[in-house]
């Protein structure tokens, strides 16, 4: 089973800023990781898909990049809605797995 | 509409059985393949198992196999998940998920349905 670290933990930042989380896999997952969002008490939501797609609907400010372990989930200006919870998840093996999570809060 | 919705959670004693159905509708049931994923309270997104378009193909995460059983019944539109050896750590909210990439894309959650083990 492929394990997903996500850091950091807890990313603390202001309105306006540039978010940068990390996923790393413990074996490579060539291009397949996903991104999703999680605001308390709603489903998750799909934001990136095969490490740079943005899933419909998703704004510009959120972009994905990596490649093999190690990959980035980019929000290039912080929007109120944007503070949430984060999870990659790949999608190479058969059997999928989540990252634990990175959680974006205010600053 | 593609539309997901959980049934069958409940409150249930370790080392017992439950099982989770999930009806789909608005979509080409038989032709995805479908996810199980799970979340305990406060906890993270955990993925359960999936099964492909026609059955043939099961996996599991390793902390569910060997004691739950995803199967599906597409001339029902239904997907189903049998729990055995139920564990206080299987204690979580249960989704049905469909994720798919290519042409238009879609991805979808049902509303989950609660599980508890406790005695």
């Amino acid at each position: 089973e492929i394990v997903l670290t996500q850091s950091p933990a807890t990313l603390s930042l202001s309105l306006g800023k540039r978010a940068t989380l990390s996923c790393r896999a413990s074996q490579s997952v060539s291009s397949s990781l996903a991104w999703y969002q999680q605001k308390p008490g709603q489903a998750p939501r799909l934001l990136i898909y095969d490490t740079s797609n943005r899933a419909t609907g998703i704004p510009a400010r959120f972009s994905g990049s990596g490649s093999g372990t190690d990959f980035t989930l980019t929000i290039s200006s912080l929007e109120p809605e944007d503070f949430a919870v984060y999870y990659c998840q790949q999608r190479f093996d058969w059997v999928w797995t989540f990252g634990q999570g990175t959680k974006v809060e205010i600053k | 509409q593609v539309q997901l919705v959980e049934s069958g959670g409940g409150v249930v004693q370790p080392g017992r059985s439950l099982t989770l159905s999930c009806a789909a509708s608005g979509f080409t049931f038989s032709t995805y393949t479908m996810h199980w994923v799970r979340q305990a309270p406060g906890k993270g997104l955990e993925w359960v198992a999936l099964i492909s378009y026609d059955g043939s193909h099961k996996y599991y995460a390793d902390s569910v196999k060997g004691r739950f059983t995803i199967s599906r019944d597409n001339s029902k539109n239904t997907l189903y998940l049998q729990m055995n050896s139920l564990r206080a750590e299987d204690t979580a909210s249960y989704y049905c998920h469909l994720t798919v990439t290519i042409g238009a894309g879609m991805d979808v959650w049902g509303p989950g349905t609660t599980v508890t083990v406790s005695s």
